[in-house]
């Protein structure tokens, strides 16, 4: 266990549906981070957090919306997906230089 | 393109052998970081070089990083089975950002 846990570990939705990804860490980190990995392709930075604020945001499409309401929790609130957004969502906390990894969510878009 | 790119982009060996990964870039960083993941996983941090560093050891692994041509390689030795995984190279840049930025990654089998 790294300390960063998240649910749901798997997602099923509709491109209609809106869900919300929870990712919540431990480790009394300042920094957390959403990754995409997508089949074939790096891992993709999607946002960070530093302490609670908005420190990047890397072009991500409007029907991710992230939510830090405080250094210990992260969320991405899903709408409107489109089939390609199905991949593994990584949280990641940090302190250091170091990043700890989350288990993921399996998310998959019908 | 900032990330690191690893090669080879698959590997398969032997228990027992070696297995050598490398990484280049092209950005200045301030450190570069190594990570395994087991399939469908979260990523776990091995170990990390700081820019002024040229090796490092941790266990089994062994990490060399060259600045002036921008590289860094990770060693295995004495592979297990266990080892079996994807390993990827995250660069650290030098501006006080906190995100890394991961390569592509080496997907690493180690049959028994």
């Amino acid at each position: 266990e790294t300390g960063v846990t998240q649910t749901p570990r798997h997602l099923v939705m509709g491109m209609t549906n809106k869900k919300s990804l929870k990712c919540e860490q431990h480790l009394g980190h300042n920094a957390m981070y959403w990754y995409k990995q997508s089949a074939k392709k790096p891992l993709e930075l999607m946002f960070v957090y530093n302490f609670k604020e908005q420190t990047e945001n890397n072009s991500v499409p409007s029907r991710f919306s992230p939510e830090c309401p405080n250094s210990s929790h992260l969320f991405l609130h899903l709408h409107t997906l489109q089939p390609e957004d199905s991949a593994l969502y990584l949280c990641a906390s940090s302190q250091g230089n170091e990043q700890f990894f989350g288990p993921g969510t399996r998310l998959t878009v019908l | 393109s900032q990330q690191g790119e690893e090669d080879p982009q698959a590997l398969s060996i032997q228990e027992g052998e070696n297995a050598t990964m490398n990484c280049s870039y092209k950005t200045s960083i301030n450190n570069l970081q190594w990570y395994r993941q087991n399939s469908g996983r979260g990523l776990v941090h091995l170990i990390l070089i700081r820019s002024n560093e040229r090796e490092k050891h941790s266990g089994r692994l062994r990490v060399t990083l060259d600045t002036s041509k921008k590289s860094s390689s990770l060693l295995i030795t004495a592979s297990r089975a266990a080892d079996t995984a994807s390993y990827f190279c995250a660069l650290g840049g030098d501006t006080g950002r906190r995100a890394l930025t991961f390569g592509s990654g080496t997907r690493l089998q180690v049959q028994p």
